[in-house]
């Protein structure tokens, strides 16, 4: 079945370290997004990419770092610079960028703090 | 960016008809109007959208009011997989157009 994997599921990070979220999906998409959700607080957007080799930032962008050099697969680096990086992160993809085309999420990575 | 106004929470019993009302009176001409759900600990999932007629799929039915600046998602028949937090979100057609999601309306389905 085609959809979007997240790993891991959970994940520890010391202080002053980076930690890298894995996101892969086998739907054949262009654009790739990763979001952020605090508790209780809807989505915010963090980077998306609509092509290979290029992303922009979104929203909440500082301490934060991607890389999209192959289609199908979009990492996020959750960098030392993140002060406060406990969340539930969640990668998602649509076919290509566009208010009409809807967004498969995978089932996302929780950070916490060690 | 457009925003969008639900209740924070609504009941429903089983098996009956659910209405998930949302605002959305600054929307734009060219904004579509996407529904998504979110289980605890899960990622989203897509229910809806549609621009300015009403739309159907085996999930739900969306209802949008003839000046647009409201919307509804139908649930025909509440089930208990149906609670979870629903997501009323407004996204426009261009490659520079963003989900914004709020906080959504929670929706809670009693046996």
């Amino acid at each position: 079945d085609g959809g979007i994997t997240q790993s891991p599921k959970y994940l520890f990070r010391k202080e002053g370290q980076n930690v890298t979220l894995s996101c892969e999906q086998n739907l054949n998409h262009d654009a790739m997004y990763w979001y952020r959700q605090d508790p209780g607080q809807g989505l915010r957007l963090i980077y998306y990419s609509q092509i290979v080799n290029d992303f922009q930032k979104g929203d909440i962008a500082e301490g934060y770092s991607v890389s999209r050099e192959k289609k199908e697969s979009f990492p996020l680096t959750v960098t030392s610079a993140q002060k406060n990086p406990t969340a539930f992160y969640l990668c998602a993809s649509s076919p290509y960028r566009g208010g009409n085309q809807p967004q498969h999420f995978g089932d996302g990575t929780r950070l916490s703090i060690l | 960016d457009a925003k969008t106004t639900q209740p924070n929470s609504m009941e429903s019993n089983e098996e009956e008809p659910v209405h998930l009302p949302c605002n959305h009176s600054t929307i734009s001409g060219t904004d579509y109007i996407h529904w998504y759900r979110q289980l605890p600990s899960q990622g989203p999932e897509y229910v809806i959208h549609g621009l300015t007629s009403n739309v159907n799929n085996r999930m739900a039915s969306l209802a949008i009011a003839e000046d647009r600046k409201s919307s509804t998602l139908i649930l025909h028949r509440a089930t208990l997989r149906d609670a979870a937090v629903y997501y009323c979100i407004l996204s426009g057609p261009y490659n520079t157009d963003k989900l914004i999601f709020g906080t959504g309306t929670r929706l809670q389905v009693f046996p």
